[in-house]
């Protein structure tokens, strides 16, 4: 069965560094999406991607965030200058075209775990 | 508006049990209702959505109830398992274009055990 995989399961980095993210989306899938997950609370919508240009945002995607489609198959958030709130478990998922099966399914990846110290 | 409510926050139900999560919107655009399951380490999975346009929609052990005017929806797992022990989120999705990110807006998240 297609899954959407990320690398790293875990990072760690110091305040102020710069962190990729990388996601594999399911190959036939267009539409890209990242989410965050605070440790114990909800997840967060970031940011989706479409065509190769972001169609949305939240208010938590601020300059300090970018994404980027590299090649035909990852996907990858980058964060700046990472402050210790960006801690959290970040989610990739993509999602497919309109089809009878899998149309509106959002199929999510293992997540990475970022840690600021 | 864009805020989808769920309670309770942790459910505990003996084996056998039809444990109920509830979800409670405001925003009259949602039109998709997914609801997923969240183990530990893992990132959340599909396990069944429905349309407004629908009152009700079963898939195995699992059924959502769906009410338009009132603006909520509820998840039942019947005869319960202590491998449905998990955490179980509600999503909205906002009726936009095709093209449009169709961002997911989740609710809070229920922590569900089911004691064998």
């Amino acid at each position: 069965e297609p899954e959407v995989t990320q690398t790293p399961s875990h990072q760690v980095t110091q305040m102020g560094q710069e962190v990729i993210l990388r996601c594999v989306p399911i190959s036939n899938h267009l539409y890209f999406y990242w989410y965050r997950q605070i440790l114990g609370q909800k997840v967060e919508f970031l940011v989706s991607f479409y065509n190769n240009e972001i169609s949305e945002k939240s208010e938590i995607f601020d300059d300090q965030f970018s994404v980027e489609r590299p090649d035909g198959s990852n996907f990858t958030l980058k964060i700046r200058s990472t402050k210790l709130e960006d801690s959290a478990m970040y989610f990739c998922a993509s999602r497919g075209l309109r089809t009878s099966g899998d149309y509106n399914e959002q199929f999510f990846g293992p997540g990475t775990r970022l840690t600021v110290l | 508006q864009q805020q989808v409510k769920q309670s309770p926050q942790s459910l505990i139900v003996q084996k056998g049990g039809i444990p109920i999560i509830n979800c409670a919107y405001e925003n009259t655009a949602f039109d998709y209702f997914p609801w997923y399951q969240q183990f530990p380490g893992k990132g959340p999975a599909l396990l069944i959505a429905i349309r407004p346009d629908v009152s009700e929609k079963k898939e195995g052990r699992f059924t959502i109830s769906f009410n338009k005017s009132a603006k909520q929806f509820s998840l039942h797992i019947m005869d319960s398992q202590p491998g449905d022990s998990a955490t179980y989120f509600c999503a909205a999705r906002m009726r936009r274009k095709e093209t449009s990110g169709s961002r997911l807006t989740f609710g809070e998240g229920t922590q569900l055990t089911v004691n064998p």
